[in-house]
């Protein structure tokens, strides 16, 4: 049974840091890994898919890595704001759509 | 292009009765799954459907049931409700079950049972 944990579940940190959320899953066997972000009461918005076959996909200010073997994934934030403020979760796909981890509560104070 | 799309965003209900949340998929998205999120945890996998056919479910009982239409929009039907039912519902959608283009979310619908 695939089961995904993050750490930290949660950070805090000031406007303008560099920061690093951490994902781990049990089962390597997956199609795809997914970083979502979500507000206080909201949906999912979807930030970063990494295949299965791929290390790294880059959005703006976020970069998410993938190292399958060791069951591992990182969500980079670079010069983080106010408005990153959210709560951050991964989820793997495999035989099961996804499977999430209970993400990592970020608070960037200003 | 509309994203996924769900009714109604909150709903208050009362202990044993039924409940029907909707949702309408992505232009394009043949693939809807239901999630189940409690307050301060991840969401959990309760349904999949592929062409109005249900083609994975997670661990929820039977009273969990849903629907796929023929436009790919979607059902989730909850019956005798549990205080513990009381959970923010998610609906997701992809085209191709999430392989290379991932999931869709919609906002959910918070789902208050008393």
């Amino acid at each position: 049974k695939q089961e995904v944990t993050q750490i930290p579940a949660a950070l805090s940190v000031p406007e303008g840091e560099n920061l690093v959320l951490n994902c781990s899953f049990t089962d390597s066997a997956i199609y795809n890994l997914q970083w979502f972000r979500q507000d206080p009461g909201k949906g999912l918005t979807s930030l970063l898919l990494i295949q299965s076959s791929q290390r790294e996909q880059t959005s703006g200010r976020l970069n998410a890595s993938l190292d399958k073997s060791s069951g591992r994934s990182t969500l980079y934030i670079a010069a983080s704001q106010p408005g990153d403020s959210a709560t951050y979760l991964c989820a793997v796909s495999g035989n099961t759509p996804l499977v999430f981890g209970k993400g990592t509560r970020l608070s960037v104070i200003a | 292009e509309t994203g996924v799309t769900q009714s109604p965003t909150h709903l208050i209900k009362t202990r044993g009765q039924q409940v029907t949340l909707r949702c309408s998929s992505q232009s394009g998205h043949n693939t809807v799954s239901w999630y189940q999120q409690a307050l301060g945890q991840g969401p959990q996998f309760i349904f999949q459907y592929y062409r109005e056919e249900e083609n994975g479910r997670g661990n929820f009982p039977p009273r969990f049931s849903g629907l796929q239409f023929p436009n790919y929009s979607s059902e989730l039907n909850v019956n005798a409700l549990e205080l513990d039912d009381s959970a923010l519902y998610l609906c997701a959608s992809s085209s191709d079950h999430g392989f290379n283009y991932g999931y869709t979310f919609g906002s959910g619908t918070r789902l208050t049972v008393v």
